[in-house]
């Protein structure tokens, strides 16, 4: 069966450090993947999504960026974190068009 | 950006009482689904429906849509305390991204 993997669960970080969120997905090839973010009490801003190795698209321009270095890896990174950068982190994946999305446990993000 | 548009964005009811929740989105879909998230935790997929689709099934869940007005609809039938968690609608336009609506946050009275 299909499993996701998402950590930390909760991260606090000092303005102006850098940061790494990572996921990994497990039983499936060739995943879609992404990632949102989403403020307290809100809906899930997307981010980022990935087709494929080193296919990354952009949705929001802002302080963040992605990377996919594997198949089943997607990574979220920052070199400088903004007080609004806080928020609640989702990783997410799909078997492409047509199908359901299967989200991580989420990570918490306190920017102090 | 914001596809969905889900209504209301409260709602508190009676345990055993239906709940109903509203999603209007904008551009055309291949597939819209409803996500269920319980505080603090990922969203956990409840039912998809595709655009040529009018209703479908599940449980004690049932789902419409009208692709001409561009809205769905759930609704819960006999509602129970576990119930209480916040809704979201998502679409699938075709270009391999999900978008979320805001979600409706739902509140199981007992």
């Amino acid at each position: 069966s299909q499993t996701i993997h998402q950590w930390p669960a909760t991260l606090v970080q000092p303005v102006g450090s850098p940061l790494s969120l990572e996921c990994t997905v497990e039983g499936t090839s060739n995943p879609n993947l992404y990632w949102y973010r989403q403020a307290a009490g809100r809906g899930l801003q997307l981010l980022f999504y990935s087709v494929g190795i080193g296919q990354i698209s952009s949705e929001v321009p802002q302080n963040l960026s992605a990377s996919r270095p594997q198949d089943r890896q997607f990574i979220l990174s920052s070199k400088k974190l903004l007080l609004s950068d806080s928020g609640f982190y989702l990783c997410a994946w799909s078997t492409g068009r047509l199908t359901e999305a299967f989200f991580g446990q989420g990570t918490r993000l306190t920017v102090v | 950006s914001q596809q969905g548009e889900e209504d209301p964005q409260a709602l508190s009811i009676q345990e055993g009482e239906n709940a109903t929740m509203n999603c209007s989105y904008k551009t055309s879909i291949n597939n819209l689904q409803w996500y269920r998230q319980n505080s603090g935790r990922g969203l956990v997929h409840l039912i998809l429906i595709r655009s040529n689709e009018r209703e479908k099934h599940s449980g004690r869940l049932r789902v419409t849509l009208d692709t001409s007005k561009k809205s769905s609809s759930l609704l819960i039938t006999a509602s129970r305390a576990a119930d209480t968690a916040s809704y979201f609608c998502a679409t699938d336009s075709g270009d391999d991204k999900i978008i979320f609506g805001k979600g409706t946050r739902l509140h199981i009275l007992p």
